[in-house]
């Protein structure tokens, strides 16, 4: 099986754009979580999406959002960006327990 | 390169012998926790998982050992090898919520 994968891998963006990240689950798996991990603060939950309909919520500001597409697939959006946004941005594919990640996509904002 | 029940943010192990990596976990309704190997530039590659009915998991060269009296997870690696050197997270999770806490994470470095 092919793993997770997420794109784009590298992405740089100025302060007050909007950006939008991709991911791709295993097959067959219908959970996708997006987490944030930063130097200062480690691996943090953003949400979790299953079957398209948002099942938990991390304590980031609306800025942060994502949608899940009947394939599975993942995207979340990041609106009006800050420095403190830069991160690299972890997807995460769940077959029945085991959360398998992405290589992830490294943002940084200027 | 032993560190029993002390969670250590950096980890220097010689070749060959066995690493213990420590985590405390925070939330007692936890019950299910994963042990996470991050190389640089990459992403946390799933090492090996413990339900918390159990007390000993044991996988290729690794084991993991919960403590749920003090909430305490080890990752015990038999034989280090250079190719173990990256940062070990563990990871805990509720079966009823969908997310993952992480601890700070420990660099293990093995010296050749």
């Amino acid at each position: 099986k092919a793993g997770v994968t997420q794109t784009p891998r590298y992405l740089i963006k100025t302060r007050g754009q909007q950006v939008t990240l991709s991911c791709s689950p295993i097959s067959g798996h219908r959970s996708v979580s997006w987490y944030q991990q930063t130097p200062g603060q480690g691996l943090q939950f953003l949400f979790e999406y299953f079957s398209e309909t948002q099942r938990n919520k991390g304590n980031f500001p609306g800025r942060f959002s994502g949608r899940q597409f009947s394939n599975s697939r993942s995207e979340m959006n990041v609106s009006t960006l800050e420095l403190g946004d830069s991160a690299l941005y972890l997807c995460a594919s769940r077959g029945d327990y085991e959360q398998y990640f992405g290589p992830g996509t490294r943002l940084t904002v200027t | 390169g032993e560190n029993v029940g002390l969670h250590l943010p950096t980890l220097s192990v010689q070749e060959g012998d066995n690493s213990i990596i420590n985590c405390a976990y925070s939330n007692s309704a936890s019950d299910y926790f994963i042990w996470y190997k991050q190389e640089s530039g990459k992403g946390p590659q799933f090492i090996i998982d413990i339900r918390s009915n159990m007390d000993k998991r044991q996988g290729q060269r690794v084991t993991v050992l919960l403590n749920k009296t003090v909430k305490h997870l080890s990752l015990q690696i038999a034989a280090t090898q250079p190719g173990d050197s990256a940062v070990y997270f563990c990871a805990e999770n509720m079966n009823s919520d969908y997310k993952l806490s992480f601890g700070a994470g420990t660099t293990v470095t093995v010296r050749a």
